[in-house]
């Protein structure tokens, strides 16, 4: 089985600060996504990676950056935590391009204070 | 842009009544269709998914059915579950360049006893 996981459910941070969130995939999948989740909004997409070290930009980037050193690792940092980035966010992965599932982590609770 | 269009919720069932959730999209060519599932608490899970016009997809007594004249991917189940009860997201696999998923906003489904 795919296993998508992610470094904490639940974070709490002031604003201001720099956050890390961690994702970690065991299935040697080349794509990576990281989504945020708000409720009538659905999920939207941050950023993407299709291979270590490249990023590409998905719908709502700002305020965002990521990193991908390694193959099964992916992290999504918020440079300067918002209140408005108060949000669930979910990592997926995913096989290079072609129809291929996405499968998801059991996400992470941001609260920004 | 590609974009798919979920029926609003919640929706409230009793066991065992039928269920059907609607979902259309816009696209270009013939997009990969998905429903995605998130039980409370939970990232998502893919629940089923076709790849091509006609093509019906299943899982857990849920079907799907691609509908390219109607742009269509209604899910439905003949005798929903307590268990059933969690968020249903409908999505579709961008094509050319980078293959990106677009969800829905979600439908929330709440099945009583």
């Amino acid at each position: 089985d795919v296993k998508v996981t992610q470094s904490s459910r639940y974070l709490v941070k002031r604003t201001g600060e720099k956050v890390f969130l961690e994702c970690v995939q065991d299935m040697d999948h080349e794509n990576m996504f990281w989504y945020r989740q708000d409720p009538g909004l659905g999920l939207r997409l941050i950023y993407f990676s299709y291979d270590v070290k490249m990023k590409e930009k998905g719908d709502i980037p700002e305020g965002y950056s990521v990193s991908r050193e390694k193959k099964e690792r992916f992290s999504l940092i918020l440079e300067s935590a918002s209140t408005n980035q108060t949000s669930m966010y979910l990592c997926a992965s995913s096989l290079i391009a072609g129809g291929e599932t996405q499968y998801f982590g059991p996400g992470t609770r941001l609260l920004v204070l | 842009g590609d974009s798919v269009t979920q029926m609003e919720g919640p929706v409230t069932l009793s066991e065992e009544a039928f269920l059907t959730i609607n979902c259309t999209y816009t696209a270009t060519g013939y997009p990969s269709l998905f429903w995605y599932v998130q039980y409370p608490g939970e990232g998502l899970q893919l629940l089923l998914k076709a790849t091509k016009a006609d093509d019906k997809g299943s899982n857990k007594g849920f079907e799907a059915t691609y509908r390219k004249e109607t742009t269509s991917f209604h899910l439905e189940k003949g005798s929903v579950q307590v268990s059933d009860s969690a968020v249903y997201f409908c999505a579709l696999l961008t094509q050319g360049g980078s293959e990106k998923l677009v969800f829905g906003k979600g439908t929330k489904l709440t099945v009583n006893p």
